[in-house]
């Protein structure tokens, strides 16, 4: 079945601790993208990918980071840096080229206590 | 900045009628625009999209209108069913040098109701 897995969908993580969100897709997609949402809010992006080896920064990459080295992978890591962890993650990916639609995966929800 | 808005938060409207959800961008250099559905601790789900050189793409009870002079679109489902009660989010793509970036709206939680 061809499609994007994000895991595991609830993490728990204390303050002060990075973790990694897991995402990866078997869509031969190109462009990946990470986005968070908070309760009421819309999606901002964090970080994207158009091709391996190589991403950007989003609107609000500030306390994360990412990596591109296999096309199917794009791991996010929340940093301590990240003053409020604590959202909705859902990653997503998409054809390169302009006029294609992504697709997103189930969410990760991070709840640092 | 919030390059693409959407100034309606919430829109009830009764089963059977047309639900119009709208949206508006500022960065002219946007030459694709999506529509996603989102229900609540799941992923948004793509919905219909269009290309700037269009002012119209209709899929089934689905069309999205977009008037690039206003920089306008909007999403109407016609009829209106209970099953689509959803958060609906707009996106736009084409940024100059980012032919891949997705920058997504605020959402409008649509409820239909009986």
């Amino acid at each position: 079945d061809g499609g994007i897995t994000q895991s595991p969908k609830y993490l728990f993580r204390k303050e002060g601790q990075n973790v990694t969100l897991s995402c990866e897709q078997n869509l031969n997609h190109d462009a990946m993208y990470w986005y968070r949402q908070d309760p009421g809010q819309g999606l901002r992006l964090i970080y994207y990918s158009q091709i391996v080896n190589d991403f950007q920064k989003g609107d609000i990459a500030e306390g994360y980071s990412v990596s591109r080295e296999k096309k199917e992978s794009f791991p996010l890591t929340v940093t301590s840096a990240q003053k409020n962890p604590t959202a909705f993650y859902l990653c997503a990916s998409g054809g390169f080229l302009g006029n294609t639609e992504a697709f997103f995966g189930q969410g990760t929800r991070l709840t640092v206590v | 900045d919030q390059q693409v808005k959407q100034n309606s938060p919430s829109l009830s409207v009764q089963e059977g009628r047309i639900s119009i959800l709208n949206c508006d961008y500022t960065n002219s250099m946007f030459d694709y625009f999506l529509w996603y559905k989102k229900y609540p601790a799941e992923g948004p789900t793509f919905l219909i999209s269009i290309s700037s050189i269009k002012d119209k793409n209709e899929d089934g009870r689905f069309t999205v209108f977009l008037n690039k002079s206003a920089k306008h679109l909007s999403l109407h489902i016609v009829p209106s069913q209970p099953g689509d009660s959803a958060v609906y989010f707009c996106a736009a793509k084409g940024e100059s040098g980012t032919a891949s970036k997705l920058t997504f709206g605020t959402g409008t939680r649509l409820q239909v109701t009986l």
